[in-house]
């Protein structure tokens, strides 16, 4: 089945600085790449997500580029604010609908 | 348009007993996927039913089990609980790919 590979498994920034988490997939097969945003005891919030036939998209800070030949994925927070600090998570689905989740990043910004 | 709906919210069993978990989908939403969170393991799927059926299964033990209604509301039980089936269980649904995650049922067993 698919395994989803998650860096750094934590990661601490200054206010203002930029932060890069990546994923890795395996099953060459999978389409949908989505990204979550997880604060301290609430619920896992979409906030970007990409297909396989897009190599990069934007969303105001954030954006997410797919190298499908290597199989890997990547988020860019730029700008970073205090609230942007929360637990991470990319996600894999494959062509049966399974969607697979990495073991997740906590981002810290440090105002 | 509501969201994602489980109950309950926390739910406190003791090893041996079972429970079951409901979940609520967004309206119009056929997929009902569920999910196991704990600090060391992140998110674990459980499975996925559509359309009254499951389908797809993750690597979870026969104790775990499922199933989705008409209205596409789904529960999700666990039989004989064990210490290590602490942990905060999300359900989320979907349309087409988007998921969206429920706010989770917290069971504790103790």
């Amino acid at each position: 089945g698919e395994n989803v590979e998650q860096h750094p498994s934590t990661l601490s920034v200054q206010e203002g600085d930029s932060a890069v988490i990546k994923c890795t997939y395996s099953d060459s097969a999978s389409n949908y790449f989505p990204w979550y945003k997880q604060e301290l005891g609430k619920r896992p919030q979409l906030i970007i997500d990409i297909r396989s036939n897009v190599g990069e998209k934007k969303d105001q800070r954030i954006a997410v580029t797919l190298n499908k030949t290597a199989k890997h994925f990547s988020l860019h927070i730029t700008e970073t604010q205090p609230e942007d600090s929360a637990v991470y998570f990319c996600a894999a689905q494959n062509a049966g609908n399974m969607l697979t989740f990495g073991g997740g990043t906590r981002l810290m910004v440090k105002p | 348009k509501a969201g994602v709906t489980q109950t309950p919210r926390y739910l406190i069993k003791t090893r041996g007993q079972q429970v079951t978990l409901s979940c609520s989908p967004i309206s119009g939403h056929r997929s009902v996927s569920w999910y196991q969170q704990t600090p060391g393991q992140g998110l674990q799927f459980l499975f996925e039913y559509f359309s009254e059926t499951q389908r797809n299964k993750g690597n979870f033990p026969g104790r775990f089990s499922g199933r989705q209604f008409s209205n596409s509301r789904s529960e999700m039980n666990v039989s004989t609980l064990e210490l290590g089936d602490s942990a905060l269980y999300l359900c989320a649904s979907s349309l087409e790919q988007e998921a969206f995650f429920g706010q989770g049922t917290r069971l504790t067993v103790v």
